[in-house]
């Protein structure tokens, strides 16, 4: 069973913290890797997504990126109030179809003012 | 214009009902999938179609079923409901290839009663 692993949180920072979130997946070939934000009650929307190793930033998101310890994390700088979400690690697994993508159970992150 | 559509947005059925939900996408994409999420949050993969093609089929009751009239649109139909299918059903769709971005709909609340 191909898993993603994120740790349900909650993540509380205050305002214009570092928010830190780090998934880790179970296999080692994967090749494709996604971060999405959920708001409450709302649908999941994109972020980020990151195929290489390293980092990759994107305004105050930076995604991180280790396939050899098979972990992803995402940098959220400068945290607004409104970065408040439901964060969701998903990756798409070798092998198997190249349309699937298994997802985390995802991240509470609170920001306070 | 709303690029994934939904309808209904909330659902409340009784048990051994059938009821169907309905999915439209008007962004050109070849890919289009079911999810679940429950409760906990958790978003899982139900189904996923290319260009009309059933392509995944995760571990579902047969109970579910769905149908793509055409490559725009992927409806789910759900025969003799239970009170654990309720949960919000997201539909996605995608370009394709390997780890394109799936684009969520708002999503349906059912509640079986």
């Amino acid at each position: 069973q191909k898993e993603v692993e994120q740790n349900s949180g909650p993540l509380s920072v205050p305002e214009g913290a570092i928010a830190s979130l780090n998934c880790t997946y179970s296999d080692r070939g994967s090749q494709s890797f996604f971060w999405y934000r959920q708001y409450s009650g709302k649908s999941p929307e994109l972020i980020m997504f990151i195929y290489s190793n390293g980092d990759k930033e994107d305004g105050r998101f930076t995604a991180q990126l280790n396939k050899a310890s098979q972990y992803v994390s995402l940098l959220i700088r400068d945290s607004q109030p409104s970065d408040s979400a439901t964060y969701l690690c998903a990756v798409n697994f070798s092998g198997g179809s190249n349309y699937k993508l298994t997802f985390g159970k995802g991240t509470l992150l609170t920001v306070n003012p | 214009d709303t690029a994934v559509s939904q309808t209904p947005k909330y659902l409340v059925t009784q048990m051994g009902n059938d009821k169907s939900i309905k999915c439209e996408q008007n962004l050109g994409h070849d890919t289009m999938y079911w999810y679940k999420q429950d409760s906990k949050k958790f978003l899982k993969i139900m189904f996923s179609y290319n260009n009309k093609e059933l392509i995944i089929n995760e571990t579902v009751p047969n109970r579910f079923s769905p149908k793509s009239p055409d490559k725009a649109h992927l409806n789910l139909h759900i025969n003799s409901l239970e009170l654990g299918d309720s949960a919000v059903y997201f539909c996605a769709s995608s370009q394709g290839g390997p780890g394109d971005t799936q684009y969520f709909g708002p999503g349906t609340r059912l509640t079986v009663l």
